[in-house]
């Protein structure tokens, strides 16, 4: 069984200071990670994933994340946040096992930017 | 490039209605899924495709039921509405593999009242 684990569900940063949203997760087999970005009354957009290449991962809008074995962790930061990143953040896990490789989803954490 | 597209946007049912949710992709994509995202829960999966012709139940699947008769489309079907399926309902494609992402539409806000 897979799970992600989110710690926070809402977050609130200044306008240019750093991101930092936690994941955790849970699998038996190396899995594959993302994090995914919703905006209002929209579907969810891709920000970057983990497939094993490399453990630092780039993403658009200057976001990045780390695959940390060790921890089981796959936090995502960006070093300096803009009124525009304001959104809901979903981390999701699939396990390379098992049909349809169905991604489990983490209950969310909402990114708040103030001035 | 349409992506995925979701219809109808919003919908009202009374208890015991019965409604159609409609997804298309034009990515010829071979999995399809339909999620739920209800506050506070993230989403769920109701059920889902690994092509045309087959379905598998998700995580709550209970309530609902599904059609894959043509690869672009994935039918989800409510057949007695009751007021905890009132929720946002998100259709997604990928291709296989699973390192491949998910490509969301844009939702549909059901209410049953």
């Amino acid at each position: 069984a897979q799970s992600v684990t989110q710690l926070g569900s809402h977050v609130s940063v200044s306008e240019g200071a750093l991101v930092l949203l936690r994941c955790n997760y849970s699998s038996s087999v190396p899995p594959y990670l993302f994090w995914y970005v919703q905006y209002p009354n929209q579907g969810l957009q891709l920000l970057l994933k983990y497939t094993s290449a490399a453990t630092l991962v780039k993403g658009i809008n200057g976001f990045e994340a780390e695959f940390k074995k060790s921890e089981t962790s796959f936090h995502l930061t960006k070093p300096s946040a803009h009124m525009s990143d304001a959104a809901e953040y979903f981390c999701a896990v699939s396990s390379p096992q098992g049909g349809g490789n169905k991604l489990t989803f983490g209950t969310g954490t909402q990114l708040k930017v103030e001035l | 490039n349409a992506g995925v597209t979701q219809t109808p946007k919003f919908r009202v049912l009374k208890t015991g209605q019965s409604m159609t949710l409609l997804c298309a992709q034009d990515m010829n994509h071979e999995y399809m899924y339909w999620y739920r995202q209800d506050p506070g829960m993230g989403l769920r999966l109701i059920h889902y495709s690994v092509g045309e012709g087959t379905t598998a139940k998700g995580e709550v699947p209970d309530g609902y039921n599904v059609s894959r008769l043509k690869k672009q489309n994935f039918l989800l079907g409510l057949e007695s509405a009751a007021p905890s399926q009132t929720s946002v309902y998100f259709c997604a494609s990928r291709i296989m593999g699973g390192n491949s992402p998910l490509h969301f539409g844009n939702g549909t806000r059901l209410t049953v009242t």
